[in-house]
């Protein structure tokens, strides 16, 4: 089974931020938080990825707790394109969740 | 960014051949493949790993003799479909990873076994 867990679907509003969770209680001290976007019938596209400290890029956010039990993922004006399924992940288990369905409504 | 080839990216074929899917990472060196399956509006299935130059190792489930991977060398990593049948029609995708903390996908194979 994944070492994550994600809400199954979210919406947002086209130009607000979208903030997406994912738990990993159980990611071990060396272990990478990556997250990816699948748009239909499309490989994995990479969004960014982090151990410990708080990340961004061109692309998102990423928000790691303390205890890096927890992520967050923050698309920070989101656009109709960016509607997909988000995936975070664990990269030494490299297993998929569920993921969660970003719906960007305008 | 790092990028991975997979080819085909659509195949057909008829059911009892066997189909091969390519996957090769074009500007580093692969250590570890992964490979996915993924059915309709469902997530990506990790099928099995594979380090180069060794065996692969397979997820619970999945037969090995049916899904043959070969990682012969740290830029190329095949997966052969023996036998296909309609039931193994479904979207392949390979992940490259050259180390601890990186991995990178790519497009998929949709497969259609008639």
């Amino acid at each position: 089974d994944a070492k994550t867990t994600q809400p199954t679907s979210m919406d947002c509003a086209e130009g607000r931020a979208a903030n997406l969770p994912c738990n990993h209680s159980t990611i071990s001290g060396n272990e990478y938080v990556y997250w990816y976007r699948q748009i239909h019938s499309q490989g994995p596209q990479y969004i960014i990825h982090g151990l410990k400290n708080n990340e961004t890029n061109e692309m998102a956010s990423l928000i790691i707790t303390e205890d890096r039990k927890s992520s967050t993922l923050i698309l920070p004006h989101a656009t109709l394109r960016d509607t997909a399924v988000y995936y975070c992940i664990v990269v030494e288990d490299m297993r998929f969740g569920a993921g969660t369905r970003l719906t960007v409504k305008p | 960014g790092a990028v991975v080839s997979q080819h085909p990216s659509r195949v057909i074929c008829k059911s009892g051949t066997s189909v091969k899917i390519e996957c090769r990472s074009l500007d580093f060196q692969a250590t570890t493949m992964f490979w996915y399956r993924q059915f309709p509006k469902q997530s990506l299935m990790l099928m099995a790993t594979s380090n180069e130059g060794s065996k692969a190792t397979y997820e619970q489930g999945v037969e090995k003799d049916k899904f043959l991977i070969n990682h012969a060398s740290l830029t190329l990593s095949t997966l052969t479909v023996t036998s296909a049948h309609p039931e193994d029609s479904s979207f392949y995708i390979c992940s490259a990873s050259a180390g601890v903390g990186e991995a990178f996908f790519g497009q998929g194979t949709r497969l259609t076994v008639v």
